[in-house]
């Protein structure tokens, strides 16, 4: 299969605490993106790096890539309850744009 | 501007029925991709739509089969419905020029029970 893994599988912290999730992949690609989920809805898009670049932020979200290991993390600081979701890394086979999600990482912030 | 929208948003059928569900994308955006989502496998691609044509596709049986409108809305459609098709399926648009690097905007998902 080519879906990439994600770890942890579920994640369960405190407001006001940092979650970090991390992603690994298989393939070559172009760039990773990263996904949140609210429960069995639609996914939506958080932040998008490309292979070239190795870290980014957007306002609490902290994204790396490391295209030598395939691998990806994404941080989220000083969590809220509202941070609650499951989240996906995304990567697109190579010079298409057909997404190959991870597993994905349930997290939960309790108030 | 409007989000990507799908309906139905669910819908029951019985085994050995067919079902069509369909999207409408961002106004501009050509690209349109299905994904298939169960507990069991997770996130699948099923296929992608640019300019009406297939662009890619995924491993799934020939049940599965999709269309684009010069519009760009698209449609999707499952035949001889089985049990594991049960499922939420999501649609989304990306402006796409078919290089990879633009996000996708999901559309809130089709819920589809076969019974």
């Amino acid at each position: 299969s080519q879906q990439g893994e994600e770890d942890p599988q579920a994640l369960s912290i405190q407001e006001g605490e940092n979650a970090t999730m991390n992603c690994s992949y298989k393939t070559s690609i172009n760039n990773l993106q990263w996904y949140r989920q609210n429960s069995g809805r639609g996914l939506v898009h958080l932040i998008l790096i490309r292979s070239n670049e190795r870290e980014k932020h957007s306002g609490r979200l902290r994204v790396t890539l490391d295209t030598s290991k395939k691998s990806s993390s994404l941080l989220i600081t000083a969590s809220r309850a509202a941070d609650t979701a499951s989240y996906f890394c995304a990567t697109d086979l190579y010079n298409t744009d057909k997404l190959i999600f991870g597993t994905g990482t349930r997290l939960q912030v309790f108030p | 501007k409007a989000g990507v929208t799908q309906t139905p948003r669910y819908l029951i059928k019985t085994r050995g029925q067919q079902v069509t569900l369909s999207c409408s994308p961002i106004s501009g955006h050509r690209s349109v991709s299905w994904y298939q989502q169960t507990p069991g496998q997770g996130l699948q691609f099923l296929f992608e739509y640019f300019s009406e044509t297939q662009r890619n596709k995924g491993n799934f049986p020939g049940r599965f089969s999709g269309r684009q409108f010069s519009n760009s809305r698209s449609e999707m459609n499952v035949s001889t419905l089985e049990l594991g098709d049960s499922a939420l399926y999501l649609c989304a648009s990306s402006r796409s020029r078919g290089r990879g690097n633009t996000e996708a905007f999901f559309g809130q998902g089709t819920r589809l029970t076969v019974v």
